[in-house]
């Protein structure tokens, strides 16, 4: 299986800063990643596909990039909205893998 | 609009079998694959099964392979999660998930953009 590892497991930041989370594959998926935004109690929100487009709905500070096995989500300007867990995830092969989750806190 | 919503979660003994339902509204239900994915207390997510939109393909976590059965009717728009025995490490929030993309009785690798609620599993003695 494709092994995803996410940094850093914990952020802590302000209202306002520009944030930024890493996943990297054990092994090149392409283009094939995806974020998701997740809040307590709550299901996963679709953030990014295809690592960089942008879903529907979803504001335009929240922006993807890489290829291969190194990727990164971007919030250009954190909103108290934002605070929450995000999760990359690797749709190349079965099994799909998530990254182990990167919790954005109130600094 | 896409709705996703899971029952028969609950508490169970190890060694014992569950079925999660998870019933489906607002769109086209036999014409899109559908997936399991859980989530243990604190933990991250982890994919658990995928099947095609007729129920013809299926694939499996080697974490729950053997054990586990998903299946669907699409004449009652209903997936089901057939979980036999079962152990602590199962204990999770189990959501079904789709990516709405028609793939024509295929199971192709997918992201998700539409999750149910979830529905809480507990195994313990």
């Amino acid at each position: 299986d494709i092994q995803m590892t996410q940094s850093p497991s914990t952020l802590s930041a302000s209202v306002g800063d520009r944030v930024t989370i890493t996943c990297r594959a054990s092994q090149s998926i392409s283009g094939s990643l995806a974020w998701y935004q997740q809040k307590p109690g709550k299901a996963p929100k679709l953030l990014i596909y295809k690592a960089s487009s942008l879903e529907s709905g979803v504001p335009p500070r929240f922006s993807g990039s890489g290829s291969g096995t190194e990727f990164t989500l971007t919030i250009s300007s954190l909103q108290p909205d934002d605070f929450a867990t995000y999760y990359c995830q690797q749709y190349n092969s079965y099994s799909l893998t998530f990254g182990g989750g990167t919790k954005v806190e109130i600094k | 609009q896409v709705q996703l919503v899971e029952s028969g979660g609950g508490v169970v003994q190890p060694g014992r079998s569950l079925r999660l339902s998870c019933a489906a509204s607002g769109f086209t239900f036999s014409s899109y694959g559908m997936h399991w994915v859980r989530q243990a207390p604190g933990k991250g997510l982890e994919w658990v099964a995928v099947i095609s939109n007729d129920g013809s393909k299926k694939n499996y976590a080697d974490s729950v392979k053997g054990r586990f059965t998903i299946s669907r009717d699409n004449s009652k728009n209903t997936l089901y999660l057939q979980m036999n025995s079962l152990t602590v490490e199962d204990t999770a929030v189990y959501y079904c998930a789709m990516r709405a993309s028609y793939t024509a009785n295929d199971i192709p690798p997918s992201f998700f953009d539409y999750w149910g609620q979830g529905a809480l599993v507990t195994v313990s003695s």
